[in-house]
């Protein structure tokens, strides 16, 4: 069964600094996709940034990175330059095909991010 | 850019009582789907719609109904409300369906069951 497993609860980092995510995925699919959204405390869930399983490159928006190692199973997200506005949770999520246009993602237990001034 | 909707932002409700929640997706979008996310829990799947008709199903009680409607719309009915109902009910569209088609969040719909 598709899993995702993020086994940080919680990660401190000073404003400034870099910090990353880990995501380990488990999946017999040979095609699939990887999500990364940040929830605030407010609740919404906003998109950051996406990893094709045949992508050759690591996905890149802005201050988010993602060091996508096929191999290992995991999609860890970088955040460069961190802002007090990135504390919140990260959730690391997997789209799950089930063919016939049926699909949904698959999220993981979520971490969460503290920036400290 | 337009996101995606949901009405009403906060619900309370009583025990054995109904509620209705709705999702207006980004325009274009034909795919809708809906989350539950309990206190401190990640979001689980409950059901999704693909052009109008239902194309998935997670795990989703009974007491729970939805549709997507002509104009892609979607609500989803919930009766005999639980206490264990309370929940962030998140509303997603994407523009079709595949691994490339990221799904959009709406601002979700806190229920609240007394």
């Amino acid at each position: 069964a598709q899993k995702i497993t993020q086994t940080q609860p919680g990660m401190f980092v000073q404003e400034k600094e870099a910090v990353t995510l880990d995501c380990t995925y488990d999946t017999s699919d040979q095609s699939y996709g990887l999500f990364w959204y940040k929830q605030p405390s407010s609740g919404e869930m906003i998109f950051l940034i996406y990893q094709g399983s045949y992508d050759e490159q690591n996905a890149t928006e802005g201050r988010y990175s993602l060091n996508f190692q096929k191999a290992r199973k995991s999609t860890n997200l970088v955040i460069s330059a961190s802002q007090l506005g990135d504390s919140a949770m990260y959730f690391c999520a997997m789209r799950v095909s089930f063919g016939g246009g049926s699909e949904k993602l698959v999220f993981g237990k979520g971490t969460k991010l503290t920036v400290n001034p | 850019a337009a996101g995606v909707i949901q009405s009403p932002r906060h619900l309370i409700k009583e025990k054995r009582e109904t509620a209705t929640l709705k999702c207006y997706p980004i325009p274009r979008h034909d795919t809708v789907y809906w989350y539950q996310q309990g206190p401190g829990q990640d979001p689980q799947f409950l059901i999704s719609f693909y052009e109008k008709m239902q194309s998935d199903k997670g795990s989703i009680p009974d007491r729970f109904s939805a549709q997507q409607f002509s104009d892609y719309h979607s609500e989803l009915n919930m009766s005999s409300l639980e206490l264990g109902d309370s929940a962030l009910y998140f509303c997603a569209s994407s523009l079709g369906v595949g691994f490339s088609y990221e799904q959009y969040f709406g601002p979700g719909t806190r229920l609240t069951v007394t």
